[in-house]
């Protein structure tokens, strides 16, 4: 298996533009975590699906971010109208529901001029 | 918040030390598990000890567990220049997963 992948992996845009960051989970894993990591955050849960679902979204920043799962291979992340303030390496990882250990993609990084 | 924190955040040790990282939690958990982050890349599964267990080998990787304390330790013998990365803790509770803030480990050779 490839591992989880990321698209693209690194994306940088001007402020008020759209940004769609791209996953596709390990084959089999029905669970789908997408995270922010930031030097003064450090790594923040934005939302969790389980079977396709959106299960916890409460770590979502505001109305600007939106997250979908239409199927178990695909997962979108959506910035619309991006900001400055959204720079930062952007992780997807996925689990299989049954070992505990989560698989990480290599992560987009996203600068927001 | 369940988040855990690292102790301490920045480490540096030379070559063939020893290396201790210290993880404390807040709420009860089933297991914990420590992954590794090298920079510009994802994090990677290290290894995970269960919430009955008080300690696990892993190669160079110890890990310790106390429960009572809501705390436990990576420890890293015989450092290499190649184990410089960032560590996290986490904690799975429930169905869900909990990751500390991190210690960056410098080796230096």
């Amino acid at each position: 298996d490839a591992g989880v992948i990321q698209s693209p992996r690194h994306e940088v845009t001007e402020m008020g533009q759209e940004v769609t960051l791209r996953c596709k989970p390990i084959s089999g894993h029905n669970s789908l975590f997408w995270y922010r990591q930031t030097m003064m955050r450090g790594l923040e849960l934005l939302i969790y699906f389980n079977n396709n679902v959106p299960i916890d979204d409460s770590g979502m920043p505001e109305d600007r971010f939106s997250a979908k799962m239409p199927n178990a291979s695909f997962s979108t992340l959506k910035i619309q109208p991006s900001e400055p303030r959204d720079s930062a390496v952007y992780f997807c990882a996925s689990w299989d529901g049954v070992v505990n250990e989560q698989f990480f993609g290599p992560g987009t990084r996203l600068t927001v001029l | 918040s369940q988040q855990g924190e690292e102790d301490p955040q920045a480490l540096s040790i030379q070559e063939g030390e020893n290396a201790t990282m210290n993880c404390s939690y807040k709420t009860s958990i089933n297991n914990l598990q420590w992954y590794r982050q090298n920079s510009g890349r994802g994090l990677v599964h290290l290894i995970l000890i269960r919430s009955n267990e008080r300690e696990k080998h892993s190669g160079r990787l110890r890990v310790t567990l106390d429960t009572s304390k809501k705390s436990s330790s990576l420890l890293i013998t015989a450092s290499r220049a190649a184990d410089t990365a960032s560590y996290f803790c986490a904690t799975f509770t429930g169905n869900q997963f909990y990751f500390g803030t991190g210690t960056s480990l410098t080796v230096i050779p």
